[in-house]
């Protein structure tokens, strides 16, 4: 079956620990994405990657890191730098990451910080 | 600036009856693209449509409706008779390509209960 897989589905961890949230996809895609989701708002740019080996930063990259060195993997680093971590991570893909295409979603990991 | 406005934030319906989840938007785009998303409460946004803003034709899928109006700037969706299944948020969202970067902006959602 195709689709995109992250892990965990939730994540604990302690104020000022780095935390890497996970985001694998067989579809591929070409174009990954990673977004933020807080309660009652719409969801936040993170980073993109329309390549391997190349990204770029969303609406709120401060506080995240990304790599993407291969086609199928683009993990989110959420540094201790991140003032407020605490929110819902979704990760996306697209064929193309072009004007026409669509983004699909993975199932998210809910991210809580102690 | 873009910006998508889903005002309902919260509509609860008895199962059969129609719903209408309204979107407004704005862009200064004159290709652009919007989007339809669910998220059941396992939390996975599913794809529902999407429509270019030369398509102003109705779609229709099953009890799926969607009525775009560039005139209004809206993109407003119907579910008839409505089930239980149906309750989730959903998220509309749009597409566009500013000074040559794209970006995709999403309303902040509305949670549609269906009480049975």
């Amino acid at each position: 079956d195709g689709g995109i897989t992250q892990s965990p589905k939730y994540l604990f961890r302690k104020e000022g620990q780095n935390v890497t949230l996970s985001c694998e996809q067989n579809l591929n895609h070409d174009a990954m994405y990673w977004y933020r989701q807080d309660p009652g708002q719409g969801l936040r740019l993170i980073y993109y990657s329309q390549i391997v080996n190349d990204f770029q930063k969303g609406d709120i990259a401060e506080g995240y890191s990304v790599s993407r060195e291969k086609k199928e993997s683009f993990p989110l680093t959420v540094t201790s730098a991140q003032k407020n971590p605490t929110a819902f991570y979704l990760c996306a893909s697209s064929p193309e990451g072009g004007p026409t295409d669509t983004q699909y979603f993975g199932p998210g990991t809910r991210l809580t910080v102690l | 600036a873009q910006k998508v406005t889903q005002a309902q934030t919260e509509i609860s319906v008895v199962e059969k009856e129609d719903v209408t989840l309204d979107c407004v938007y704005e862009t200064r785009d004159t290709t652009y693209y919007l989007f339809w998303y669910k998220q059941p409460p396992s939390g996975e946004l599913v794809f529902l449509i999407r429509r270019n803003s030369f398509d102003e034709q109705n779609e229709i899928s099953g009890r799926y409706s969607w009525n775009f109006q560039k005139s209004t700037s809206s993109f407003n969706f119907t579910i008839t008779a409505s089930q239980v299944v149906d309750s989730a948020v959903y998220f509309c969202a749009l597409r566009d390509f500013i000074g040559g970067y794209q970006k995709v902006t999403f309303g902040t959602g509305t949670k549609l209960q269906v009480i049975p």
